[in-house]
Protein backbone atom coordinates (compact mmCIF):
# COMPACT_ATOMS: atom_id res chain seq x y z
CA UNK A 1 0.00 0.00 0.00
CA UNK A 2 1.78 3.31 -1.07
CA UNK A 3 -0.99 5.36 -0.39
CA UNK A 4 -1.77 8.35 1.91
CA UNK A 5 -5.24 9.05 2.46
CA UNK A 6 -6.87 12.43 3.20
CA UNK A 7 -10.01 13.18 4.88
CA UNK A 8 -12.63 15.09 4.03
CA UNK A 9 -11.55 16.45 0.73
CA UNK A 10 -13.63 19.40 0.91
CA UNK A 11 -14.40 21.33 4.40
CA UNK A 12 -16.21 24.55 4.54
CA UNK A 13 -16.54 26.48 8.25
CA UNK A 14 -17.12 29.71 9.77
CA UNK A 15 -14.04 31.75 11.52
CA UNK A 16 -15.62 30.25 14.82
CA UNK A 17 -15.63 26.83 14.37
CA UNK A 18 -13.04 23.94 14.90
CA UNK A 19 -12.96 21.59 12.74
CA UNK A 20 -9.78 18.45 12.17
CA UNK A 21 -8.07 17.03 8.92
CA UNK A 22 -7.09 13.79 8.89
CA UNK A 23 -4.23 11.91 7.38
CA UNK A 24 -3.58 8.14 7.46
CA UNK A 25 -0.56 6.06 6.15
CA UNK A 26 0.64 2.03 6.22
CA UNK A 27 3.72 2.25 4.52
CA UNK A 28 5.47 2.33 7.53
CA UNK A 29 6.71 6.02 7.16
CA UNK A 30 8.18 7.64 10.65
CA UNK A 31 7.89 11.13 9.30
CA UNK A 32 4.57 13.12 8.18
CA UNK A 33 4.61 16.08 7.22
CA UNK A 34 1.41 19.33 6.57
CA UNK A 35 1.77 21.35 3.36
CA UNK A 36 -0.55 24.29 2.80
CA UNK A 37 -1.15 25.35 -0.75
CA UNK A 38 -2.70 28.38 -2.41
CA UNK A 39 -4.64 28.35 -5.24
CA UNK A 40 -1.91 28.42 -8.20
CA UNK A 41 0.97 28.65 -5.68
CA UNK A 42 3.76 25.64 -4.69
CA UNK A 43 3.17 23.87 -1.88
CA UNK A 44 4.65 25.38 1.39
CA UNK A 45 5.52 23.71 4.88
CA UNK A 46 3.81 24.11 7.80
CA UNK A 47 4.83 21.10 9.76
CA UNK A 48 7.23 17.70 10.31
CA UNK A 49 6.88 14.91 12.70
CA UNK A 50 9.33 13.03 13.05
CA UNK A 51 9.10 9.36 14.60
CA UNK A 52 5.43 10.98 16.47
CA UNK A 53 7.45 14.09 18.09
CA UNK A 54 7.21 18.29 16.04
CA UNK A 55 10.40 18.38 14.80
CA UNK A 56 10.01 21.44 12.38
CA UNK A 57 7.22 24.12 12.67
CA UNK A 58 7.67 26.72 10.42
CA UNK A 59 6.11 29.46 12.25
CA UNK A 60 2.57 28.15 11.58
CA UNK A 61 -0.09 30.24 13.70
CA UNK A 62 -1.36 28.66 16.74
CA UNK A 63 -4.40 28.66 15.34
CA UNK A 64 -2.76 25.40 13.04
CA UNK A 65 -2.32 22.65 15.82
CA UNK A 66 -1.11 19.45 14.70
CA UNK A 67 -1.27 16.36 16.60
CA UNK A 68 0.52 13.00 15.56
CA UNK A 69 -1.18 10.33 17.88
CA UNK A 70 0.32 7.24 15.86
CA UNK A 71 3.02 6.52 13.76
CA UNK A 72 0.32 6.30 10.79
CA UNK A 73 -1.73 9.23 11.60
CA UNK A 74 -1.83 12.83 11.56
CA UNK A 75 -4.22 15.16 12.64
CA UNK A 76 -4.19 18.92 11.83
CA UNK A 77 -6.73 20.65 14.15
CA UNK A 78 -8.44 23.98 13.21
CA UNK A 79 -9.76 26.83 15.32
CA UNK A 80 -10.65 30.41 14.58
CA UNK A 81 -9.17 30.39 11.07
CA UNK A 82 -9.32 33.60 8.67
CA UNK A 83 -10.60 33.49 5.36
CA UNK A 84 -7.13 34.16 4.21
CA UNK A 85 -6.56 30.35 5.19
CA UNK A 86 -8.68 29.25 2.78
CA UNK A 87 -6.49 26.36 0.45
CA UNK A 88 -5.18 23.11 -0.18
CA UNK A 89 -3.81 21.47 2.55
CA UNK A 90 -1.42 18.52 1.50
CA UNK A 91 -0.65 15.83 3.74
CA UNK A 92 3.15 13.57 2.86
CA UNK A 93 4.81 10.62 4.43
CA UNK A 94 8.26 9.22 3.96
CA UNK A 95 10.54 7.09 5.74
CA UNK A 96 13.07 8.79 8.10
CA UNK A 97 16.32 10.15 6.64
CA UNK A 98 17.36 12.32 4.28
CA UNK A 99 18.00 10.33 1.75
CA UNK A 100 17.18 10.74 -2.17
CA UNK A 101 14.81 7.03 -2.35
CA UNK A 102 13.55 8.21 1.13
CA UNK A 103 10.59 10.50 -0.99
CA UNK A 104 8.10 12.12 0.22
CA UNK A 105 4.23 10.48 -0.49
CA UNK A 106 1.31 13.17 -1.23
CA UNK A 107 -2.18 12.58 -0.38
CA UNK A 108 -4.66 14.09 -2.65
CA UNK A 109 -5.76 16.70 -0.11
CA UNK A 110 -8.14 18.21 1.38
CA UNK A 111 -10.04 21.91 0.36
CA UNK A 112 -10.24 24.41 2.84
CA UNK A 113 -12.54 27.03 2.70
CA UNK A 114 -13.18 29.52 5.62
CA UNK A 115 -16.32 31.79 5.10
CA UNK B 1 18.23 29.28 2.80
CA UNK B 2 17.46 27.59 -0.85
CA UNK B 3 15.35 29.41 -3.20
CA UNK B 4 14.09 27.52 -6.60
CA UNK B 5 12.99 29.22 -9.81
CA UNK B 6 10.88 28.30 -12.64
CA UNK B 7 10.79 30.99 -15.22
CA UNK B 8 7.89 29.81 -17.56
CA UNK B 9 5.10 29.88 -16.29
CA UNK B 10 3.49 27.88 -18.84
CA UNK B 11 4.44 25.40 -21.30
CA UNK B 12 2.48 24.49 -24.36
CA UNK B 13 3.58 21.18 -26.63
CA UNK B 14 2.14 19.52 -29.23
CA UNK B 15 1.54 15.56 -28.19
CA UNK B 16 4.30 12.92 -29.39
CA UNK B 17 6.66 15.98 -29.62
CA UNK B 18 9.47 16.74 -27.29
CA UNK B 19 9.15 20.12 -23.92
CA UNK B 20 12.10 21.15 -21.77
CA UNK B 21 11.06 22.92 -18.66
CA UNK B 22 13.75 24.80 -16.82
CA UNK B 23 14.54 25.36 -13.35
CA UNK B 24 17.23 26.64 -11.42
CA UNK B 25 17.84 27.13 -7.85
CA UNK B 26 20.40 28.69 -5.01
CA UNK B 27 22.11 27.03 -2.16
CA UNK B 28 24.93 27.08 -0.49
CA UNK B 29 25.32 22.95 0.42
CA UNK B 30 27.38 21.04 -1.80
CA UNK B 31 25.09 17.79 -1.53
CA UNK B 32 21.69 18.20 -1.77
CA UNK B 33 18.77 16.46 -3.75
CA UNK B 34 16.55 17.39 -6.71
CA UNK B 35 13.20 16.60 -7.20
CA UNK B 36 10.58 17.27 -10.35
CA UNK B 37 7.12 16.63 -8.96
CA UNK B 38 3.80 16.43 -11.27
CA UNK B 39 0.48 17.42 -9.56
CA UNK B 40 -2.55 16.85 -12.23
CA UNK B 41 -6.07 19.02 -11.51
CA UNK B 42 -6.82 16.05 -9.41
CA UNK B 43 -4.29 18.04 -7.16
CA UNK B 44 -2.50 14.78 -6.43
CA UNK B 45 1.44 15.11 -6.27
CA UNK B 46 3.19 12.88 -8.04
CA UNK B 47 6.70 12.24 -7.70
CA UNK B 48 8.19 11.90 -11.78
CA UNK B 49 12.26 12.09 -10.98
CA UNK B 50 15.03 12.00 -8.52
CA UNK B 51 18.78 13.31 -8.65
CA UNK B 52 21.09 13.31 -6.01
CA UNK B 53 23.86 16.26 -6.17
CA UNK B 54 26.75 14.19 -6.16
CA UNK B 55 25.81 12.12 -9.26
CA UNK B 56 27.37 13.14 -12.08
CA UNK B 57 24.69 11.23 -14.30
CA UNK B 58 21.65 12.81 -15.42
CA UNK B 59 18.52 10.64 -14.13
CA UNK B 60 15.90 9.10 -16.68
CA UNK B 61 12.78 7.92 -16.07
CA UNK B 62 11.23 6.27 -19.31
CA UNK B 63 9.76 9.08 -20.89
CA UNK B 64 11.34 11.63 -18.79
CA UNK B 65 15.01 12.81 -18.14
CA UNK B 66 17.13 15.73 -16.44
CA UNK B 67 19.89 17.36 -17.57
CA UNK B 68 21.67 18.66 -14.19
CA UNK B 69 24.68 21.17 -14.25
CA UNK B 70 25.83 21.73 -10.96
CA UNK B 71 27.87 24.39 -11.73
CA UNK B 72 24.87 26.26 -13.30
CA UNK B 73 23.06 25.56 -10.75
CA UNK B 74 20.39 23.76 -13.24
CA UNK B 75 17.88 20.98 -12.95
CA UNK B 76 15.70 20.91 -16.34
CA UNK B 77 12.87 18.51 -16.62
CA UNK B 78 12.77 17.23 -20.73
CA UNK B 79 9.67 15.03 -21.17
CA UNK B 80 9.88 12.96 -24.72
CA UNK B 81 6.53 11.65 -26.50
CA UNK B 82 4.23 13.80 -24.89
CA UNK B 83 1.44 12.39 -23.87
CA UNK B 84 -2.11 14.08 -22.88
CA UNK B 85 -1.48 12.53 -19.61
CA UNK B 86 0.97 14.43 -18.88
CA UNK B 87 -0.67 17.69 -18.70
CA UNK B 88 -0.37 18.94 -15.11
CA UNK B 89 1.64 21.74 -13.36
CA UNK B 90 5.11 20.56 -12.83
CA UNK B 91 7.22 21.48 -9.35
CA UNK B 92 10.85 21.47 -9.22
CA UNK B 93 11.67 21.03 -5.88
CA UNK B 94 14.92 20.80 -3.52
CA UNK B 95 15.61 18.99 -0.04
CA UNK B 96 18.69 19.43 2.19
CA UNK B 97 20.21 16.43 3.36
CA UNK B 98 21.28 18.26 6.26
CA UNK B 99 18.33 17.76 8.62
CA UNK B 100 18.89 17.52 12.66
CA UNK B 101 15.62 16.46 12.79
CA UNK B 102 16.23 13.40 10.20
CA UNK B 103 12.96 14.82 7.90
CA UNK B 104 13.12 17.64 5.89
CA UNK B 105 10.11 19.17 3.84
CA UNK B 106 10.82 20.53 0.16
CA UNK B 107 11.46 23.49 -1.36
CA UNK B 108 9.43 23.97 -4.36
CA UNK B 109 9.35 26.28 -7.33
CA UNK B 110 7.03 28.63 -8.49
CA UNK B 111 5.83 25.64 -11.01
CA UNK B 112 4.92 25.64 -14.75
CA UNK B 113 1.61 24.67 -16.25
CA UNK B 114 2.01 22.31 -19.07
CA UNK B 115 -0.37 21.92 -21.64
CA UNK B 116 -0.21 19.10 -24.21
CA UNK B 117 -1.77 20.11 -27.52
CA UNK B 118 -3.90 16.96 -29.27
Amino acid sequence: DTEVTQTPKHLVMGMTNKKSLKCEQHMGHRAMYWYKQKAKKPPELMFVYSYEKLSINESVPSRFSPECPNSSLLNLHLHALQPEDSALYLCASSSYGTGVYNEQFFGPGTRLTVL
Amino acid sequence: AQTVTQSQPEMSVQEAETVTLSCTYDTSESDYYLFWYKQPPSRQMILVIRQEAYKQQNATENRFSVNFQKAAKSFSLKISDSQLGDAAMYFCAYRSPYSGGGADGLTFGKGTHLIIQP
